[in-house]
């Protein structure tokens, strides 16, 4: 069975950091890009950002919102893939997804994890 | 970046009803659309794929169609468990971009 599960959410101060991590199982890690996609209180969905795999040296894209302030990585032996989020706004704060794909055009984000919520606040 | 359009933004319908949204882009992104659907408080499902391959498992009263700028799902005859939010999501190119969503209810 296909599992995502994130973790690391929660409360940060605006300014403050926090790495979102997505655990991953039931398929084979290494041949599958991660998105993460967010999703602020009552409002629609925004993608956040990719991560490729090895044989497409990792490389990554970012929405403009979260260029320059969030990275993405992965770590292949753990099956994770983080999200590196510094220099937290309000505006950020959000149910944050990590989503399975592949490395075709035509075919991205078909499972999802369930989430996990940060909350942007003094 | 590629915008998404969606219309309408909200309906009304009943059950055994034929339910149409339309997803517009801003640029042409060939068949790079996919569409979701989502329940409050739940995690978003891949309905339809590559603007019209149906995601397995899905009920085949759900289609997708369109190339371009312009696609559309259809629900042939709504049921119960199909009222929700409706997303398309463009990856055609990068970023990229969700539509607002159309949320379908009673």
């Amino acid at each position: 069975e296909v599992q995502l599960v994130e973790s690391g959410g929660g409360l940060v101060q605006p300014g403050g950091s926090l790495r979102l991590s997505c655990a991953a199982s039931g398929f084979t890690f290494t041949d599958r890009y991660i998105d993460w996609v967010r999703q602020s209180p009552g409002k629609g969905l925004e993608w956040v950002g990719r991560i490729r795999n090895k044989p497409n040296t990792y490389t990554t894209e970012s929405a403009a919102s979260v260029q320059d302030r969030f990275t993405i990585s992965r770590d292949d032996s753990q099956n994770s893939v983080y999200l590196h989020m510094n220099s937290l706004k309000a505006e950020d704060t959000a149910v944050y997804f990590c989503a399975r794909s592949t490395n075709y055009w035509d075919d991205v984000v078909d499972y999802w994890g369930q989430g996990t919520l940060v909350t942007v606040s003094s | 970046d590629i915008q998404m359009t969606q219309s309408p933004s909200a309906m009304s319908a009943s059950v055994g009803d034929k339910v149409t949204i339309t997803c517009r882009a801003s640029q042409g992104i060939s068949n790079y659309l996919t569409w979701f659907q989502q329940k409050p408080g739940k995690v978003p499902k891949r309905l339809i794929y590559a603007s019209s391959n149906l995601q397995s498992g899905v009920p085949s009263r759900f289609s997708g169609s369109g190339s371009g700028t312009e696609f559309t799902l259809t629900i042939s005859s709504l049921q119960p468990e199909d009222f929700a939010t409706y997303y398309c999501l463009q990856h055609s190119s990068y970023p990229f971009t969700f539509g607002p969503g159309t949320k379908v209810d009673i």
